[in-house]
């Protein structure tokens, strides 16, 4: 079966524009987690999306990232005015509700120059 | 001093060696560890999740948790030239009910070589 998809895979992008990163997670899995990884700090928790409950926003670095989940499936990850230090893979996975195991996406590779 | 510690490596073995990946946490609220292997430019990959301390195994690969110790491993065993990739080290505790966040080590570089 499909698993989760990301687009695009690379992006680039210049100093102070905005960027939005898509997340399409497995059919069925109601939990949807984004995680940002760079060479320094490794794999990092962003946020985090269950059903209709409000989201666990306690890993976002700082208010110029957000993101949103509509109907339940797609995410959207936003960055307004790109910093240097924003460039990372940001990866995505999603999980059936209650379960512990998630699967990953391949990444949205982002560069700002 | 970080919650996961991982040592990056790189680690190389010949082919058929057994390879033994390491991470220590100190985050007592962990009860949830995972392994994940990541190919160059992929996603990360589950291999083995574990809830309790002993040892859980899966074909070439065994993972095993020490609580008391705050220690987790994994070995693989018939090591081969597929497996050189890096491989991560994840922990959860349950938070709000559902929300299985991952902490995960820095990862470890591993080279099989035939």
């Amino acid at each position: 079966g499909a698993g989760v998809s990301q687009s695009p895979s690379n992006k680039v992008t210049e100093k102070g524009k905005d960027v939005e990163l898509r997340c399409d997670p497995i059919s069925g899995h109601t939990a949807l987690y984004w995680y940002r990884q760079s060479l320094g700090q490794g794999l990092e928790f962003l946020i985090y999306f269950q059903g209709n409950s409000a989201p666990d926003k306690s890993g976002l670095p700082s208010d110029r990232f957000s993101a949103e989940r509509t109907g339940g499936s797609v995410s959207t990850l936003t960055i307004q005015r790109t910093q240097q230090e924003d460039s990372a893979v940001y990866l995505c996975a999603s999980s059936l509700a209650g379960a512990v195991e998630q699967f990953f996406g391949p990444g949205t590779r982002l560069t700002v120059l | 001093q970080k919650e996961v510690e991982q040592d990056p490596g790189p680690l190389s073995v010949p082919e058929g060696a057994i390879v033994s990946l390491n991470c220590t946490y100190s985050n007592s609220a962990f009860q949830y560890f995972m392994w994940y292997r990541q190919y160059s430019r992929k996603g990360p990959e589950l291999l083995m999740y574990t809830y309790s301390s002993g040892n859980k195994e899966d074909g070439r690969f065994t993972a095993q948790v020490d609580k008391s110790s705050k220690y987790i491993s994994l070995f693989i065993r018939d090591s081969q030239p597929s497996d050189s990739a890096t491989y991560l080290c994840a922990m959860s505790a349950i938070s709000g009910g559902s929300n299985y966040k991952l902490t995960f080590g820095k990862g470890t570089l591993l080279t099989v070589n035939p």
